[in-house]
């Protein structure tokens, strides 16, 4: 069965120093990926996804991740870590290659920045 | 565009009382996805859509939870009777699904309270 697992719960990171988030998931084919950030009291919002194509992708606020087939992992990295990015973030596959839109979450990982 | 709507924000209610909560969901997506997430079990899906037709409903977790979609812009979550042991943050969110789109876009949920 597909899963994702973030084994890290949570993290703390000083401000300024890099921050890299684990995420692996469990899929036969190419899986659709992807990474969601909570701030407190809000809703997910996406931070960057993986279809196909170049391994390395950008996205918002600085982040980006790396797909790695070979070690079924999608993990997220910030070179600087921003006060702001205090949140919690879940990793995400999406179920049957996404031919209905349901999407596999992991449990999170809290971070918090030290300043 | 407005993004996912959901209300109310907050609901605090008695045990037993019904509750109803409210979603409408990005213009032109296909997919609507029930979530709760409490401390315990972090995010669960209850349920999701497709062309307003319900897909997968394993995750309602009794009898006591109904979802309808009557149409491609409005669903709703009713739980009746409520029990505290349902007290969460409920969010609702809409993907188009299919290939190349299926990033799922979150309301910023509602937070229940049952007494």
């Amino acid at each position: 069965a597909q899963s994702v697992t973030q084994p890290d719960i949570h993290i703390t990171v000083s401000e300024g120093a890099s921050l890299e988030l684990r995420c692996n998931y469990s899929y036969g084919a190419t899986p659709y990926l992807f990474w969601y950030v909570q701030s407190p009291g809000q809703g997910l919002q996406l931070l960057l996804k993986y279809f196909s194509g170049d391994t390395l992708v950008q996205g918002i606020k600085g982040f980006e991740a790396e797909f790695k087939r070979s070690q079924s992992s999608f993990n997220l990295r910030k070179p600087s870590v921003h006060w702001s990015d205090a949140a919690e973030y879940f990793c995400a596959v999406a179920r049957y290659g996404g031919s209905q839109g349901n999407l596999i979450f992991g449990k999170g990982t809290k971070l918090s920045v030290k300043p | 565009d407005a993004g996912v709507i959901q209300s109310p924000r907050h609901e605090v209610t008695e045990m037993g009382q019904e509750v109803t909560l409210r979603c409408k969901p990005i213009s032109g997506h296909n997919s609507l996805f029930w979530y709760r997430q409490t401390m315990m079990r972090g995010l669960e899906l209850l349920i999701y859509f497709n062309n307003n037709v319900p897909i997968d409903d394993s995750g309602m977790p009794e009898d006591r939870f109904s979802a309808k979609m009557p149409n491609a812009s409005f669903s709703t979550l009713k739980i009746q009777p409520s029990e505290p042991r349902d007290s969460a943050v409920y969010f609702c969110a809409s993907s188009l699904a299919g290939l190349g789109g299926h990033e799922q876009y979150f309301g910023p949920g509602t937070r229940l309270t049952v007494t």
